[in-house]
């Protein structure tokens, strides 16, 4: 079946740069995705990458795709304290459907 | 778009009791995914509709749990009756099928909290 991992919980200070990982099984993904849950509020799409594209550049957020290890990463440059949230990858698996991993909280420190 | 409405944003009840949790997807969407959160499982998909047809409810935990989509407009998901291990955030998604990258629009979530 389709199994999404993530590690569980990041720091990072102000204006520092923050990575996080995840895992994929699916290599048939078409699409994968990165969505960002603030306090109290549904997911929100943040940014996405095609399954044949190595990497997406978005403003402050660099996507990275290493589709032989299925990796998928995460970076925020110049984080700020407004990133501070539940991040989740997830792959696209047909039907609509997403998997999604179990989330990465991510706090930002002033 | 007022985007995908969930009711009630709370709900706290009592074990044993019936729970109804609401949802108005995005309208023009076929797609409708029911999600539980919580803290030890993650986001776990419990069931989706398309064109108000249920496609798959395996990810329903028993027989306690039920959903409908009388129509295009509305779902409800049912527990009847509610256990304390229900006690979670329950959230409402819907897609159309060809929209851009298959993205999910997620609704703010009902928080359940079964005493």
């Amino acid at each position: 079946g389709e199994d999404v991992e993530q590690s569980l919980f990041l720091s990072v200070r102000e204006g520092d740069s923050s990575v996080i990982n995840c895992t994929y099984t699916d290599s048939s993904s078409t699409y994968l995705y990165w969505y960002k849950q603030e306090p109290g509020a549904g997911l929100q799409l943040l940014t996405y990458i095609f399954s044949n594209m190595d990497m997406k550049q978005d403003q402050r957020l660099t996507v990275l795709l290493n589709k032989k290890d299925k990796h998928l990463s995460l970076r925020i440059a110049d984080t700020q304290t407004g990133d501070s949230a539940i991040y989740f990858c997830a792959e696209s698996i047909g039907n609509n459907r997403l998997a999604f991993g179990k989330g990465n909280q991510v706090v930002v420190i002033p | 778009d007022a985007g995908v409405i969930q009711s009630p944003r709370h709900e706290v009840t009592e074990m044993g009791q019936e729970v109804t949790l609401r949802c108005k997807p995005i309208s023009g969407h076929d797609y409708l995914f029911w999600y539980r959160q919580t803290m030890m499982r993650g986001l776990e998909l419990l069931i989706y509709f398309n064109n108000n047809v249920p496609i798959d409810d395996s990810g329903m935990p028993e027989d306690r749990f039920s959903a409908k989509m009388p129509n295009a407009s509305f779902s409800t998901l049912k527990i009847q009756p509610s256990e304390p291990r229900d006690s979670a955030v329950y959230f409402c998604a819907s897609s159309r099928t060809g929209g851009s990258y298959n993205e999910q629009f997620f609704g703010p979530g009902t928080r359940l909290t079964v005493l």
